[in-house]
This record gives structure tokens, sequence and C-alpha cells, in this order.
């Protein structure tokens, strides 16, 4: 069975801090990768897709170790609006996409 | 920004009626799929659709669902004679190919209620 693992949750930080959350993947063939935000209620949308060992977009930071089947997501200098449920998403079929049960991120004043 | 639409926003229905939630995907993609997220749950995959075919499914895409394309830019998923279990947010997304090298974007959802 193909599975994606995430941090439960959730993560309170206040404003400007640094937060990391962890998934692992147990599909060994997956080749990409992504992180999606979903906001209370609403659909997921793509936050980052990450290929190779890494990606970087402003603040965010996706990394990949393969080896070990592990995805990371860094977000620098947290802002209010960052505040939503990060989804770790690994492709596990041709066309199908097992999504991670996501990691509540809380950013207060 | 082109977007992914869908039909409506809201559905309560009672046990055992047929359902229809209609999308309409981003008009140059040729992949289309639907997801569903029970409430306090994961994501999960239903049913992709690529030519006018199904190309893969879940197990939860039993025999009482159904997709069709009825027309060129329409994507319908029919629920036959829903459960209490139905009771979810349907997704639709579409993408420009497959997913191991494209994104899915995703539409905002049809909250059904099955009562």
């Amino acid at each position: 069975r193909k599975e994606v693992e995430q941090d439960p949750g959730p993560f309170n930080v206040p404003e400007g801090a640094t937060v990391a959350f962890n998934c692992t993947y147990s599909n060994s063939a997956s080749q990409s990768f992504f992180w999606y935000r979903q906001d209370c209620r609403k659909e997921p949308k793509l936050l980052m897709s990450v290929y190779s060992s890494g990606n970087e977009d402003g603040r965010f930071t996706a990394q990949l170790n393969r080896a070990s089947q592990y995805i990371s997501l860094l977000i620098r200098d947290s802002k209010l609006s960052d505040s939503a449920t990060y989804l770790c998403v690994v492709p596990s079929g041709y066309s199908t996409l097992t999504f991670g049960k996501g990691t509540m991120l809380l950013v207060s004043p | 920004e082109p977007e992914v639409t869908q039909t409506p926003s809201h559905q309560v229905t009672q046990m055992g009626q047929e359902v229809i939630l209609r999308c309409v995907p981003i008009s140059n993609h040729l992949y289309f799929y639907w997801y569903r997220q029970i409430l306090g749950q994961k994501v999960e995959f239903l049913v992709s659709f690529y030519n006018n075919e199904i190309s893969e499914k879940s197990e939860i895409f039993d025999d009482q669902f159904s997709v069709e394309r009825p027309d060129g830019s329409n994507f319908t998923l029919k629920i036959r004679s829903t459960k209490l279990e139905d009771s979810a947010m349907y997704f639709c997304a579409s993408s420009e190919a497959r997913v191991a090298e494209e994104t899915q974007y995703f539409g905002p959802g049809t909250r059904l209620l099955v009562l």
C-alpha cells in the first residue's frame, strides 16, 4: 500500500518564525512530489513542485531525500496568511495522487 | 488566470437518490480527475479520465459511481444511489498531461450532504 505520512500538527508559531514540516512516502518509484496548501473548507492549491533534490520559492524551501524517502517544507519569516493545512502529495500511479493527512499551521500575531 | 469550476457548490440529497456533480476543467487540459474529502480526513483519489475513458480508478469508485464528458467542456460525476457515507467534499481537477509531470489544478469543490 502506497502511503504518505506527515507530522500530525498543529504547529502554532508566532509571526516571523521559521517552521519545518516533514513527510515520508512509501512509493520509491515516485519521481516528483508536491506540496499543496489547503485553507479551511477550500480546495488544495499547489504551493511547490519538487523534481530533484529541492526547490526554493521566496520564503518556501522544499527538500527531497530519495534515499530516505523523505520530503520537507521549510517556511521562513512566517506570515499570518501562511495559516493553513499543508499537504504532502506523491504520485502513486499513472495518474493517481496520494495525499498525506496534512499538517496544520497556525501563525499568531 | 484559467481555473476549474464546479457546480453546485453545495448539494443536499436524500439517501438513495441520484446526484450529478458538474465540473468545467481548464480548457486546454486533457486529463480530468475526481477526488473526495470526507470532513476531517485526507483527500482521496476517485478516478482519472482521458480521451473519453477512465484511466484509473480507486477502490472507492465502485459501480455506484460513473463519470462522463457529455460535451466538449463539462466533466460529470454521477452517484447513482447515494449513501450516508458519500457525504463529503468532491473536488474536480484537471491537468495538461499525466500527473507525474504536470500539476493538477483543483476546482473549489461541491459539498455533498446525504441525509
